[in-house]
């Protein structure tokens, strides 16, 4: 079985300062792994996904995440904060049965502060 | 292209009716998903179509809920003699040949 840890329910930043969300993951194989962020009161939109191809993997609005797994883990970060990016991220393994379905936690809350 | 849609976009119904719920995938999209999101919580999945294998209904919660797909199209989520604890956002979604589950915007189920 595989599962992920977001390691902080809420983090907030001052716009232009780095962003850092965390994610452990627990898996006994290399998993694939998808950063999905969900703004308020919209749809759920595909951010990067790891699939052993890279350790960086650069995603969309300027986000990265780097796979470790010496530290089983699949950090998100971006450089500089924009306020626009306030939203829901969720860090997310795909199951490995052949139905593939996404393993949602909670996710953490990002708050961008002017 | 177009994406995921689903409707209506916001359901509000009153305890012990049925209810449909509707999610046209993107074209081509052989999976299709569904999701159900409570209110703070993350997804959980509930249902999983592949072409024209019998569906994965290992995520439904109750005998209540059923979905059809027909072909590789349109999918319908029912269910039937609602609920409060059924409100929820209720999401599909369609994944590429290379594994990406796009996301329709979701139905917002309020059972009085």
């Amino acid at each position: 079985a595989q599962s992920v840890t977001q390691l902080d329910s809420h983090v907030s930043v001052s716009e232009g300062t780095p962003v850092l969300l965390r994610c452990n993951y627990s898996s006994s194989y290399s998993p694939s792994l998808f950063w999905y962020v969900q703004h308020p009161n919209k749809g759920l939109q595909l951010l990067l996904k790891y699939t052993s191809a890279a350790t960086l993997v650069k995603g969309i609005n300027g986000f990265e995440a780097e796979f470790k797994k010496s530290e089983t883990s699949f950090h998100l970060t971006k450089p500089s904060a924009h306020m626009s990016d306030a939203a829901e991220y969720f860090c997310v393994p795909r199951s490995r049965g052949s139905q593939g379905n996404l393993i949602f936690g909670k996710g953490t809350k990002l708050s961008v502060k002017p | 292209g177009a994406g995921v849609s689903q409707s209506p976009s916001n359901k509000v119904t009153e305890k012990g009716k049925d209810v449909e719920l509707r999610c046209d995938p993107i074209s081509g999209h052989t999976a299709l998903y569904w999701y159900r999101q409570r209110l703070g919580q993350g997804l959980e999945f509930l249902i999983y179509f592949q072409g024209n294998s019998a569906p994965d209904k290992s995520g439904l919660p109750s005998d209540r809920f059923s979905a059809e797909r027909t072909g590789e199209s349109v999918s319908t989520l029912t269910i039937q003699r609602t609920q409060q604890e059924d409100s929820a956002v209720y999401l599909c979604a369609s994944r590429s040949p290379n594994n990406e589950q796009f996301f329709g915007p979701g139905t917002r189920l309020t059972v009085l």
